[in-house]
C-alpha cells in the first residue's frame, strides 16, 4: 500500500510568492495532519482534521498559512505570500480514529524561500 | 514547557556497538502514549513504537528494545549491534489523553553508525 504522498518534495520561492504544498494521505485514514519541521523549533502541529473537516488550526503561525482537504484523499497547505521565516520542512500525516495518535509521515517538503 | 527531553543532541558509535537513546517526559495525565519515531537521511519519519502509560513491559522488536520506567518517567530505546542504517535521528514523543491526536515531539538525538 501505498504511504503518505507529498508534492513537491523541495520548493524554492520567491519572498512574496504563493506556495501550496500537497498531500495524499492513506487511503481509509480519516485524520490528517500538518506538521512544521525547523531546528529552532522542532516538529510542530500546524492543523489537523478528520473526516476532512478541520478541527484544531492553533498551531497554524498567521493567517498568511491557510489548509483546506476538500475530499477524503487531498489535503493542501497554502502560504500566501511566503517570506523566509517559512523555510521548514513541512510534514504530512494521515492516522485511523482507532489509532489516531499513531501517525504516519509523508516524506516532507522541503521549503526554501528567498 | 518541555513535555518531552532528549538530552542526547548526538551520538556516534562504531558498527555493532549497542546505543542508547534517553527519553524523559513531563505529564500530569495518568493515561497517555510514549512514541519512538526514526528520520532517516532521506526525511521522512517512521513510525517504530506506541507504549500507553498502564503497560510497563519492555519490548523487543529485533535489534530495538525499549525500557518504559513511569517511576522515573522515562522511555528509553536501544538498538543492539548497531548497523549503519540505523544512522538516523531518532525523536521520542508523548500523546496525552485529553488531547490523543496531539504528539509532542522531543528535540530528536542523532545516531551515526560508523562502518
Amino acid at each position: 500500500d501505498a504511504g503518505v504522498i507529498q508534492s513537491p518534495r523541495h520548493e524554492v520561492t520567491e519572498m512574496g510568492q504563493e506556495v501550496t504544498l500537497r498531500c495524499k494521505p492513506i487511503s481509509g485514514h480519516d485524520y490528517l495532519f500538518w506538521y512544521r519541521q525547523t531546528m529552532m523549533r522542532g516538529l510542530e502541529l500546524l492543523i489537523y482534521f478528520n473526516n476532512n473537516v478541520p478541527i484544531d488550526d492553533s498551531g497554524m503561525p498567521e493567517d498568511r498559512f491557510s489548509a483546506k482537504m476538500p475530499n477524503a484523499s487531498f489535503s493542501t497547505l497554502k502560504i500566501q505570500p511566503s517570506e523566509p521565516r517559512d523555510s521548514a520542512v513541512y510534514f504530512c500525516a494521515s492516522s485511523i480514529t482507532i489509532a489516531k495518535n499513531i501517525q504516519y509521515f509523508g516524506a516532507g517538503t522541503r521549503l526554501s524561500v528567498l | 514547557a518541555q513535555k518531552v527531553t532528549q538530552a542526547q543532541t548526538e551520538i556516534s558509535v562504531v558498527e555493532k556497538e549497542d546505543v542508547t537513546l534517553d527519553c524523559v517526559y513531563e505529564t500530569r495525565d495518568t493515561t497517555y502514549y510514549l512514541f519512538w519515531y526514526k528520520q532517516p537521511p532521506s526525511g521522512e519519519l517512521v513510525f517504530l513504537i506506541r507504549r500507553n502509560s498502564f503497560d510497563e513491559q519492555n519490548e523487543i522488536s529485533g535489534r530495538y528494545s525499549w525500557n518504559f520506567q513511569k517511576s522515573t518517567s522515562s522511555f528509553n530505546f536501544t538498538i543492539t549491534a548497531s548497523q549503519v542504517v540505523d544512522s538516523a535521528v531518532y525523536f521520542c514523543a508523548l500523546s496525552e489523553a485529553r488531547d490523543d491526536y496531539k504528539l509532542s515531539f522531543g528535540a530528536g538525538t542523532t545516531v551515526t553508525v560508523r562502518a
